[in-house]
């Protein structure tokens, strides 16, 4: 089945900093989705993408559908300790025209204060 | 509702046992999923709903695995013989019909001991 691969894996970085993730595919999708993960709840949309090429904005967060529409890019600006979290890469599996989500496994992010 | 609410939060339960778990999607989704999230992965996909008919039950494990959603709101994932595992965080979710983007609910913990 279809797979994404997120990387980096983890991040360790200074209150203030910018930060980037993406997310591979070996296959093309039509929608990505990011979400954030705190423990012990459910995932959280940040941001929907659905066409290629799209840039889109939600405060300091900033996400990229890749042109080739097999990857996708997430950049937090400005780092704060509240941005700690698992941050989550999703689309829609197998062409699916409902959201049958295939999830990426995920980049663990830890801010120092 | 403002979201997506399940109950239990946490379940505890003796292998072989019967469980059900609960999820009440956003008011005027018509759409559900079940996911099911181990231990440092992304959430894999169990089934969806479109109104009362499950769509797409592809994800479910095997046939200890059944899910309902009789009156197209409230959705219960029963699992018979627990096994242990099974363990693992059970989340649902929601959409408009047609909608990519999906809600999630906190999820219930379930531990098979």
């Amino acid at each position: 089945g279809q797979q994404l691969n997120q990387s980096p894996q983890s991040m360790f970085i200074q209150e203030g900093e910018d930060v980037s993730m993406n997310c591979t595919s070996s296959s093309i999708f039509n929608t990505w989705l990011w979400y954030k993960q705190d423990p012990g709840e459910g995932p959280v949309l940040l941001i929907a993408l659905y066409k290629a090429g799209e840039l889109t904005s939600n405060g300091r967060l900033t996400a990229q559908f890749g042109i080739t529409r097999k990857d996708s890019f997430l950049n937090i600006s400005a780092s704060i300790p509240s941005d700690v979290g698992i941050y989550f890469c999703a689309g829609p599996s197998g062409g699916t025209s409902y959201g049958k989500l295939t999830f990426g496994q995920g980049t663990i992010l830890t801010v120092h204060p | 509702g403002a979201g997506v609410s399940q109950t239990p939060s946490n379940k505890v339960t003796e292998k072989g046992k019967y469980v059900e778990l609960r999820c009440d999607p956003i008011s005027g989704h018509t759409a559900l999923y079940w996911y099911r999230q181990s231990l440092g992965q992304g959430p894999e996909f169990l089934i969806y709903f479109q109104g009362t008919g499950a769509a797409d039950d592809s994800g479910l494990p095997n046939d200890r695995f059944f899910a309902v959603r009789p009156e197209g709101s409230v959705s219960t994932l029963k699992i018979q013989r627990t096994e242990r595992g099974d363990s693992a965080v059970y989340l649902c979710a929601s959409s408009r019909q047609g909608g990519k983007e999906q809600y999630f609910g906190p999820g219930t913990r379930l531990t098979v001991t």
